[in-house]
């Protein structure tokens, strides 16, 4: 079974600086990853989309990197705004199944 | 359009009632997943429907937790004589394709049902 680890668990930094989650996972034969942000009390949403056959994606001040080989991810925020406070979950897409990291809680103070 | 939706938002039970949750996906959606997010944790996948066939229900914690989609639309997951165990969120999502080989069609998730079993 795919095992998904997240690291940091959380991460508090002061509004400005430019951070990087990380995502490792067990087994390389996956089709995709994702990113996704989890608001309290709200559901998910998706933030980026790596396909297996990329190596990142760039969705404005976010930059996700992938590596099958060495199992990681790296999402990447720059200039991190109070705005970005929320959980960040990564998951390994294998056909149809997500195996969910437990995720980032990340907090930007301003 | 209208996203996905849940009902209820929040759900209070006695240990040993039997609960239902309800999943709309957005019209038209062809695949329907249900996922268990316990606190501080990953959501973790539970079932999945293509249409009204429930293909993969190799998530479901125990034989008291059963999901039907009998019209291929709107979803229920249906949670009996319930444990203190069973308290997490309940998310919910679709996507408008089914998925096959290698092709992937983005999910989109609902806000959760929000369990908890006294």
């Amino acid at each position: 079974k795919q095992e998904v680890t997240q690291i940091p668990a959380a991460l508090s930094v002061p509004e400005g600086e430019n951070l990087v989650l990380n995502c490792s996972f067990t087994d390389s034969a996956i089709y995709n990853l994702q990113w996704f942000r989890q608001d309290p009390g709200k559901g998910l949403t998706s933030l980026l989309l790596i396909q297996s056959s990329q190596r990142e994606q760039t969705s404005g001040r976010l930059n996700a990197s992938l590596d099958k080989s060495s199992g990681r991810s790296t999402l990447y925020i720059a200039a991190s705004q109070p705005g970005d406070s929320a959980t960040y979950l990564c998951a390994v897409i294998d056909f149809n199944k997500f195996y969910f990291g437990s995720g980032t809680k990340l907090n930007v103070k301003p | 359009g209208a996203g996905v939706s849940q009902s209820p938002r929040y759900k209070v039970a006695k240990r040993g009632q039997d609960v239902a949750l309800r999943c709309d996906p957005i019209s038209g959606h062809v695949s329907l997943f249900w996922y268990q997010q316990a606190l501080g944790q990953g959501p973790e996948f539970l079932t999945y429907f293509q249409n009204e066939a429930q293909l993969d229900k190799s998530g479901l914690p125990s034989d008291r937790f059963f999901a039907e989609r009998p019209e291929g639309s709107v979803s229920t997951l249906k949670i009996q004589r319930t444990q203190q165990e069973d308290s997490a969120v309940y998310l919910c999502a679709s996507s408008h394709v089914e998925t096959s080989g290698s092709s992937y069609n983005e999910q989109f998730f609902g806000p959760g049902t929000r369990l908890t079993v006294l």
